[in-house]
């Protein structure tokens, strides 16, 4: 989940194959996390969230699992769609308040 | 159709001009945040607001200012004093300054002439 610059971590998938992506986060004391997808030019959408008293939340064809004891979060997309192309975030609640700490995103890329 | 706006999309600043970025919601919302993307990286906090008339500095606020005198209304000031402000802002907002999903605008995208 570390920002790299301009050189976005890629994952390249055929489109109907299921998608995993990774984050690592940094404070042991978070306990609310988001995924986030942006697609180019526009603002984050909001995927899923998971606090930190669950392990697995699933939504439609999304689900993301929480591993505290390794610090790692991942989301899984089924069957995925050309329309799921777009940068993904992970974000952590930082304690007090709503502060969010973003990762760096990863690019999935669909091939039809 | 509810949400968060942002105006406007594309925003041209000269050497030494202040500018101001508009960030509207009508969601009810109690919090609003302010963030900073540069290219091919996550979001940088700059400055947030728990309530109206009140906000607080983010991560980055050096060179920036906000005001929060409406609900509903958050916007930023990028001054001249913020030397590198090329960048993609956006503004979200959220149901409480607590455990709750922060929501995004569309974004405006800022260049220096």
């Amino acid at each position: 989940g570390e920002s790299v610059g301009l050189h976005l971590p890629t994952l390249s998938v055929q489109e109907g194959d299921n998608s995993i992506i990774n984050c690592a986060y940094s404070n042991s004391a978070s306990d609310y996390f988001i995924w986030y997808k942006q697609e180019s030019g526009k603002g984050p959408q909001f995927i899923i969230d998971i606090r930190s008293n669950m392990d697995k939340r699933q939504g439609q064809r999304v689900t993301v699992l929480l591993n505290k004891t390794v610090k790692h979060l991942s989301l899984q997309i089924a069957a995925t769609q050309p329309g799921d192309s777009a940068v993904y975030f992970c974000a952590e609640n930082r304690g007090a308040g709503n502060m969010l700490t973003f990762g760096g995103g990863t690019r999935l890329m669909v091939k039809p | 159709d509810g949400g968060i706006t942002q105006s406007p999309k594309y925003l041209f600043r000269k050497e030494g001009q202040n500018v101001t970025l508009s960030c509207e919601q009508n969601l009810n919302h109690d919090a609003m945040y302010w963030y900073r993307q540069d290219p091919g990286q996550g979001l940088r906090l700059i400055y947030y607001s728990q309530i109206v008339n009140d906000f607080q500095k983010g991560d980055i606020a050096e060179g920036y200012s906000v005001s929060r005198e409406k609900k509903e209304s958050f916007p930023l000031t990028v001054t001249s004093a913020q030397k590198n402000p090329t960048a993609f802002y956006l503004c979200a907002s959220s149901a409480e300054y607590s455990r709750e999903t922060q929501y995004f605008g569309p974004g405006t995208r800022l260049l220096v002439l």
